[in-house]
């Protein structure tokens, strides 16, 4: 069965330094992963997703992602945090067939400090 | 702006009563996920609705069902509310290609309680 593992139920940077959010999934075969981001009383937005295209995956906002197999980890980076950035972010996978399913981690709340 | 939009925003119901939650997909999208976010959780997939029938569920008792009209807006409908109920419910629409990586569109979602 598919899952998702996020490391971290918050994670707290400074202002300019590099955010880094984990995320481990576990996956019988291959996977489609996702970030989201979700800011308060707001509905989800997605990020990046990876689709075995490229295991660097560049998304909005200045985020991206790395695909490693090896590690089963997708974590998600930015090399500067800005105050904007602070939210809630979603690791997800998604499976069955047509995709009709997205199981999403627990979440990991940022904070950034000025 | 994702185009996805649901109604009502908030919604305070008793144990025991019935609701009934609404999603207008994007324009042109075939397909609507409904996910419930408990607090402090992330989502998790109650049902999908592809083209009107239901092709997809999450763990989820039957008191929990749905409904896709032909202009792809659809309903959520939770009997029997338990206090555990208690979440925000996402819809998420798109178009379903066959490929697992179809970008969805969530809405705001709705804030229901329980009481």
């Amino acid at each position: 069965a598919q899952s998702v593992t996020q490391l971290g139920s918050h994670v707290s940077v400074s202002e300019g330094a590099l955010v880094l959010l984990r995320c481990n999934y576990s996956s019988s075969v291959p996977p489609y992963l996702f970030w989201y981001v979700q800011y308060p009383n707001q509905g989800l937005q997605l990020l990046l997703k990876y689709t075995s295209a490229a295991t660097l995956v560049k998304g909005i906002n200045g985020f991206e992602a790395e695909f490693k197999k090896s590690e089963t980890s997708f974590h998600l980076t930015k090399p500067s945090a800005h105050m904007s950035d602070a939210a809630e972010y979603f690791c997800a996978v998604s499976v069955g067939t047509g995709g009709f399913k997205t199981i999403f981690g627990a979440g990991t709340r940022l904070f950034v400090k000025a | 702006e994702t185009g996805v939009t649901q109604s009502p925003t908030h919604l305070i119901k008793t144990r025991g009563q019935q609701v009934t939650l609404r999603c207008s997909s994007q324009s042109g999208h075939n397909t609507v996920s409904w996910y419930q976010q408990a607090l402090g959780q992330g989502p998790q997939f109650i049902f999908q609705y592809y083209r009107e029938e239901e092709n997809g569920r999450g763990n989820f008792p039957p008191r929990f069902s749905g409904l896709q009209f032909p202009n792809y807006s659809s309903e959520l409908n939770v009997n029997a509310l338990e206090l555990d109920d208690s979440a925000l419910y996402l819809c998420a629409s798109r178009t379903l290609s066959g490929s697992s990586t179809d970008t969805q569109y969530f809405g705001p979602g709705t804030r229901l309680t329980v009481l």
